[in-house]
């Protein structure tokens, strides 16, 4: 596909459960960010991958939140013994290169997977 | 630290009107980019625009403009004879470059509601 895409788009679950989100960029990016968008409010940042290394991941809001990239494309958010305030729409962006001192490349998102915990 | 400032949670208006959504950021980088993306009712983000911190011209693409003014750290997006099809949330963001990394600073995000 063209552009980014997110599994699955919802996921109910019930506390204390583990969820799995995956994100595939766009193919030739190597950045990639998670972020999350709490109901009616503007976007976190969660975790910033530079092909398969998360040099930040100063978002992550607890332990029980990681994250993982294999190939310099797929890329997995993990959340452990979920909480109902980790309830959320969950959204991957890629970019072709999002290094500092460079060109800031537009971060192209997918339509994000949204999350209810019971 | 970084910042950016959506003070317009909702505007209505009225198909045809012209509208400006405010944003205004704070940073201490010298070198920074501004964007706009629009968030319809679908929920995914769509990119409108990026501005360079060193390109103050003002932006037109079609019914939208953009006016960057470093002077009172301002990027407003207005929309000239809006449509029903304008209504969406509007987010203004800022790329951190602190941590190295281009993440994006989000503001609260704009909700617009455009009346036929």
């Amino acid at each position: 596909g063209a552009g980014v895409s997110q599994s699955p788009s919802n996921k109910v679950t019930e506390k204390g459960k583990d969820v799995e989100l995956r994100c595939d960029p766009i193919s030739g990016h190597t950045a990639l960010y998670w972020y999350r968008q709490r109901l009616g409010q503007g976007l976190e940042f969660l975790i910033y991958f530079q092909g398969n290394s998360a040099p930040d991941k100063s978002g992550l809001p607890s332990d029980r939140f990681s994250a993982e990239r294999t190939g310099e494309s797929v890329s997995t958010l993990t959340i452990q013994r979920t909480q109902q305030e980790d309830s959320a729409v969950y959204l991957c962006a890629s970019s072709l290169k999002g290094l500092a001192g460079e060109d800031q490349e537009t971060q192209y998102f997918g339509p994000g997977t949204r999350l209810l915990v019971l | 630290a970084q910042k950016v400032t959506q003070a317009q949670t909702e505007i209505s208006v009225v198909e045809k009107e012209d509208v400006t959504l405010d944003c205004v950021y704070e940073t201490r980088d010298t070198t920074y980019y501004l964007f706009w993306y629009k968030q319809p009712p679908s929920g995914e983000l769509v990119f409108l625009i990026r501005r360079n911190s060193f390109d103050e011209q003002n932006e037109i693409s079609g019914r939208y403009s953009w006016n960057f003014q470093k002077s009172t750290s301002s990027f407003n997006f207005t929309i000239t004879a809006s449509q029903v099809v304008d209504s969406a949330v509007y987010f203004c963001a800022l790329s951190d470059y602190s941590g190295n990394t281009g993440k994006l600073i989000f503001g609260q995000g704009t909700t617009l509601q455009v009346k036929p």
